[in-house]
């Protein structure tokens, strides 16, 4: 069973760079055809997609952080990472990493995140 | 950018069918996800394809998606189905969600 943990520093100060590990579980991060993303949920809020890079290193972001959001992966330790540079108050929350499942009806192809960790709480403060 | 609009709560009493809607320009264009979240708990895929459950999800949960709008329905709610509902869709290989739905069994 696949399983997804993150990890990394719980306070950022303001400017500075958010940098989380996931680390996953149970299989191979390069078995099978996935994409790995990170998303995040501010307290009391909805969730927001960061964004998400398959095993061969192509990464997809939201536009809305793309010019602050750099997310990696190595396969060797089969984790993948995420940094979120100058970073605000605005940037606090629960941050989760999930496993895309990619699926084809044709020539189209669907994804759905199947597999979440259980998120960790970042807060940026001074 | 692409937006996903669904009413900020439901209410339902415990037995009957709670529908949760999601609006989006030509979404049935598009496939939709459900994801439930309980408080403190991390999201967990109710529904995929616009109407497959994933292995586990009990079958009093359906979904379908036509037009602009995607629906999820909860048969024969029950208690353990209060929590937050959140309907996703990609759109030009970015993932975008709705605000969420409370749904209250009451």
């Amino acid at each position: 069973q696949v399983q997804l943990q993150e990890s990394g520093p719980g306070l950022v100060k303001p400017s500075q760079t958010l940098s989380l590990t996931c680390t996953v579980s149970g299989a191979s991060i390069s078995s099978g055809t996935y994409y790995w993303s990170w998303l995040r949920q501010p307290a009391g809020k909805g969730l927001e997609w960061i964004g998400r890079i398959s095993t061969s290193g192509s990464t997809n972001y939201n536009p809305s952080l793309k010019s602050r959001v750099t997310i990696s992966v190595d396969t060797s330790k089969n984790q993948f990472s995420l940094k979120l540079s100058s970073v605000t108050a605005a940037d606090t929350a629960v941050y989760y990493c999930a496993r895309s499942t990619v699926g084809a009806n044709g020539s189209y192809y669907y994804y759905y995140m199947d597999v979440w960790g259980k998120g960790t709480t970042v807060t940026v403060s001074s | 950018s692409y937006e996903l609009t669904q009413p900020p709560s439901v209410s339902v009493s415990p037995g009957q069918t709670a529908s949760i809607t999601c609006s989006g320009d030509e979404l049935g264009d598009k496939y939709a996800c459900w994801y439930q979240q309980t408080p403190g708990q991390s999201p967990v895929l109710v529904i995929y394809q616009d109407s497959k459950r994933p292995s586990g999800i009990p079958e009093r949960f359906s979904g379908s998606n036509s037009g602009n709008t995607a629906t999820l329905t909860i048969s024969g709610t029950q208690a353990m189905d209060e929590g937050d509902y959140y309907c996703q869709a990609w759109d030009s290989s970015t993932a975008v969600f709705g605000g969420g739905t409370k749904l209250t069994v009451l």
